[in-house]
């Protein structure tokens, strides 16, 4: 089962923020987080990863919680092309395997 | 942008028969994958793979399936006998190993339809 729990769906509307929360309160500490989103029925896409530092790329940021506890993905200007499921995936005891939950399905409004 | 690339797109295969699914991964890229997503649930893990050799699979990989990689950038997985249970979306994925916490990047996938 997915170490991670995320709400099943958000809606966000075009242009603003949107803010994707995820509880992982088991992880360990050399265990990083990473997220993926799948648009359809496409192959997930790779977002941001990140261990304990808030991390940013040219498609979201990844604020995570001193704890690591929990983290959240933003996407600073939602648009419907952001509509998609979201993953929040935590790696599992040294496993390569990529353990995906239900996500979150965002849905941008215009 | 580099990407991994999965022919066919969509595969018709008849019960009991053998079909091979391929992935080209990233060129510089170490370490292979196989997921499978059956309409309407989950990503599900099948197999990893480095140095030629399978390094972790799950349980549905069972001796119906195998994987190769016959060259230097194709990654095949193999299904011996379809059954009607295995139509699926089937994703491959590889992850370049220079650091452990590298991500792994998908393909778009191959929808296999078993009638």
């Amino acid at each position: 089962d997915a170490k991670t729990t995320q709400p099943p769906s958000m809606d966000c509307a075009e242009g603003r923020a949107a803010n994707l929360p995820c509880n992982h309160s088991t992880i360990s500490g050399n265990e990083y987080v990473y997220w993926y989103r799948q648009i359809h029925s496409q192959g997930p896409q790779y977002i941001i990863h990140g261990l304990k530092n808030n991390e940013t790329n040219e498609m979201a940021s990844l604020i995570i919680t001193e704890d690591r506890k929990s983290s959240t993905l933003i996407l600073p200007h939602a648009t419907l092309r952001d509509t998609a499921v979201y993953y929040c995936i935590v790696t599992q005891g040294g496993s390569e395997k990529l353990v995906f939950g239900k996500g979150t399905k965002l849905t941008v409004n215009p | 942008e580099p990407e991994v690339t999965q022919t066919p797109s969509h595969q018709v295969t008849q019960m009991g028969q053998e079909v091979i699914l391929r992935c080209v991964p990233i060129s510089n890229h170490l370490y292979f994958y196989w997921y499978r997503q059956i309409l309407g649930q989950k990503v599900e893990f099948l197999v990893s793979f480095y140095n030629n050799e399978i390094s972790e699979k799950s349980e549905i990989f069972d001796d119906q399936f195998s994987v190769e990689r016959p060259d230097g950038s194709n990654f095949t997985l193999k299904i011996r006998s379809t059954k009607l249970e295995d139509s699926a979306m089937y994703f491959c994925a590889s992850r370049f190993q220079m650091y452990s916490n590298q991500p792994q990047h998908f393909g778009d996938g191959t929808r296999l339809s078993i009638l």
